[in-house]
């Protein structure tokens, strides 16, 4: 599968603890993005890294949140200290980089997280 | 006003309708305009990008009107399988489409 993949798929925890999610982006795709999606509403975009530099982050990314792309190619997404409403589905995606509507942004099958 | 609107629905049709659904968006500046159909509990998936002369993919016809702000999206001859939440996606910025917002999502039964 040359998609792009996730991991964990599921993600428990209790409230205060550090969680650590990553995503394998589609090879060759220079853009990746984070976004937070919650039961009934639409992705809300967290952040965005072209190759390994962080270009975006939504002010929703509080200094809990942290996310890297050392090297260009997979990412990771860190939240500490969790909190009740951190619950979601962390979804990531990743886009060739092209010009306009071309870049199409496809989507791993997301990190669902529940803090207990 | 909210950046991105949609009718959450439910939208129950019965298989074989045809069905419409519209999205308005507030960026008048907004430059590129994308369905994605997401299925429960999975991640969304690109339906259709939708062009300023519209397009057509099979049963799926999207448009898009600037000057009153909205796009559309017809499914004809609905499936079962067409069953999911449909989202509107805009791109307010030229150039790329690195940030990406999202309506609420349409949600559409298409029963037997």
């Amino acid at each position: 599968d040359t998609g792009v993949s996730q991991d964990p798929r599921h993600k428990i925890t209790k409230r205060g603890q550090n969680v650590t999610f990553r995503c394998d982006p589609i090879s060759e795709h220079n853009r990746l993005y984070w976004y937070r999606q919650t039961l009934g509403q639409g992705p809300e975009f967290l952040t965005y890294f072209q190759n390994e530099a962080q270009l975006e982050k939504s002010r929703l990314l509080s200094d809990r949140f942290s996310a890297e792309r050392p090297k260009g190619s997979f990412s990771t997404l860190e939240i500490q200290r969790t909190e009740q409403g951190d619950s979601a589905m962390y979804l990531c995606a990743s886009s060739p980089g092209l010009a306009g509507v071309a870049d199409t942004q496809y989507f791993g099958p997301g990190t669902r997280l529940t803090v207990l | 006003r909210k950046e991105v609107e949609q009718d959450p629905g439910p939208f129950n049709v019965p298989e074989g309708a045809t069905v419409a659904f519209n999205c308005t968006y507030s960026n008048s500046a907004s430059q590129s305009f994308f369905w994605y159909r997401q299925d429960c509990r999975k991640e969304p998936k690109l339906l259709m990008s939708v062009y300023s002369s519209g397009n057509e993919d099979g049963r799926f016809t999207a448009q898009l009107n600037r000057a009153s702000q909205y796009i559309s999206l017809l499914i004809r001859d609905s499936k079962l399988s067409d069953s999911a939440t449909y989202l509107c996606v805009v791109n307010p910025y030229a150039g790329n489409n690195r940030k990406l917002i999202w309506g609420l999502g349409t949600s559409l039964a298409v029963n037997p």
